[in-house]
């Protein structure tokens, strides 16, 4: 059974900052993985997608990578801004089209 | 990518109730769909999966007599809460996922169900 899990569960950093958001999964037969927004009370925004044959996507400050064989992707955020504050969900396609969530990284930067 | 549309966006409820949130796949013959629900400051959790035209498969631990699910066409997946209660009270969203070289999984809006 696949299960995803995220470090850290929160992180509060002051704007301006570089950050890495960290997510691991333990089966490795998956069809891609996906790197979601959430803002509190809110759905989900989809930031970056990354297929299983892919090794990273970058949209804007930010910057995920995947490493399928070792189970584990980080997102990168660069030059944080206070606006990013939210919470950062990792999920991972695999057998039967699932998706699977990690529990999220909520995330606070200061002004 | 495929839209997905969800319906209620919230709603309110008495306790012993029953509640249908409908979800729709707008530009996407959709043969799966799935539904999560998520409690506050928690993650998104599997319920089931919905399958056109048979029967729903419930994730452990899920009450399928409680968590009704109806996938009757290719475009529309229902959940209906039966007999809700203060703890069915959560965010609930659907979802559907591409096949072959398009598995990207899009979700809807989500329904925050209020049970009181």
């Amino acid at each position: 059974k696949q299960e995803v899990t995220q470090i850290p569960a929160a992180l509060s950093v002051p704007e301006g900052e570089n950050l890495v958001l960290n997510c691991s999964f333990t089966d490795s037969a998956i069809y891609n993985l996906q790197w979601f927004r959430q803002d509190p009370g809110k759905g989900l925004t989809s930031l970056l997608l990354i297929q299983s044959s892919q090794r990273e996507q970058t949209s804007g400050r930010l910057n995920a990578s995947l490493d399928k064989s070792s189970g584990r992707s980080t997102l990168y955020i660069a030059a944080s801004q206070p606006g990013d504050s939210a919470t950062y969900l990792c999920a991972v396609t695999g057998g039967g089209f699932k998706t699977i969530f990690g529990a999220g990284t909520r995330l606070f930067v200061k002004a | 990518g495929a839209v997905v549309s969800q319906h209620p966006s919230w709603v309110i409820c008495k306790s012993g109730t029953s509640v249908k949130i409908e979800c729709r796949s707008l530009d996407f013959q959709a043969t799966t769909m799935f539904w999560y629900r998520q409690f506050p400051k928690q993650s998104l959790m599997l319920m089931a999966t919905s399958n056109e035209g048979s029967k729903a498969t419930y994730e452990q631990g899920v009450e399928k007599d409680k968590f009704l699910i109806n996938h009757a066409s290719l475009t529309l997946s229902t959940l209906t809460v039966t007999s809700a209660h203060p703890e069915d009270s959560s965010f609930y969203i659907c979802s559907t996922t591409g096949r072959g070289k398009d598995t990207e999984a899009f979700f809807g809006q989500g329904t925050r169900l209020t049970v009181v």
